[in-house]
């Protein structure tokens, strides 16, 4: 069955401690892979797409990385704006165009 | 407009009540998808509109659901017959093609009492 598990649940920074957070997947075949952010209330908004082990992307404070198991988001010293829910969502490969299957998400708070 | 419109914003349903959400995607994306959110979930997929075309709708979890987008723009999720496990947010997205960069609403909040 193909899964999204993303890890820890729930993540408490202080401002300027960096981390990550992890995206597992065990999916029969990746054709991209998602990073988004939601806030409360709020639709997801969309951060990265990767699409091949070894490629990374950088937002400002965030850098997505891939490889064939598992996806990285890296929070270099995160400021209390970052506190939010992060998602992240593969889309297979030979999967219908519109059916991403997302985790469920890890939930930033980042103290000042 | 700027964004995904959606409205509702929040909506009350009593059990076996119908129910219609509308999705005012951004002008020009041909792609529109409708995704169920509960709480403490990521979002699930429901369906998925190539303009006028429903090209997947696998996982409408019920006969009860039923999506359309009758001239390729706003889009309509109607459910039949409201379940408790019917509550939910239901968030549409909008893009340019395909899923790569989907542009999401703030969702309509649904509570089945």
């Amino acid at each position: 069955e193909d899964q999204v598990t993303q890890s820890p649940e729930a993540l408490r920074l202080q401002e300027g401690e960096s981390s990550s957070l992890n995206c597992s997947y065990t999916v029969s075949g990746l054709r991209g892979l998602f990073w988004y952010r939601q806030d409360p209330g709020k639709g997801p908004e969309f951060l990265f797409t990767l699409y091949s082990a070894g490629e990374e992307k950088e937002k400002e404070r965030l850098k997505a990385t891939l490889t064939k198991k598992e996806s990285f988001l890296h929070i270099t010293a995160p400021k209390p704006e970052d506190s939010a829910t992060y998602l992240c969502a593969v889309r297979l490969r030979g999967g219908s165009q519109g059916n991403l299957i997302f985790g469920k998400g890890t939930k930033l708070s980042v103290k000042p | 407009g700027a964004g995904v419109s959606q409205s509702p914003r929040y909506k009350v349903a009593k059990r076996g009540q119908d129910v219609a959400l509308r999705c005012d995607p951004i002008s020009g994306h041909v792609s529109l998808f409708w995704y169920q959110q509960a709480l403490g979930q990521g979002p699930e997929f429901l369906t998925y509109f190539q303009n006028e075309a429903q090209l997947d709708k696998s996982g409408l979890p019920s006969d009860r659901f039923f999506a359309e987008r009758p001239e390729g723009s706003v889009s309509t999720l109607k459910i039949q017959r409201t379940q408790q496990e019917d509550s939910a947010v239901y968030l549409c997205a909008s893009s340019l093609g395909g899923a790569e960069k989907l542009f999401f609403g703030s969702g309509t909040q649904l509570s089945v009492l």
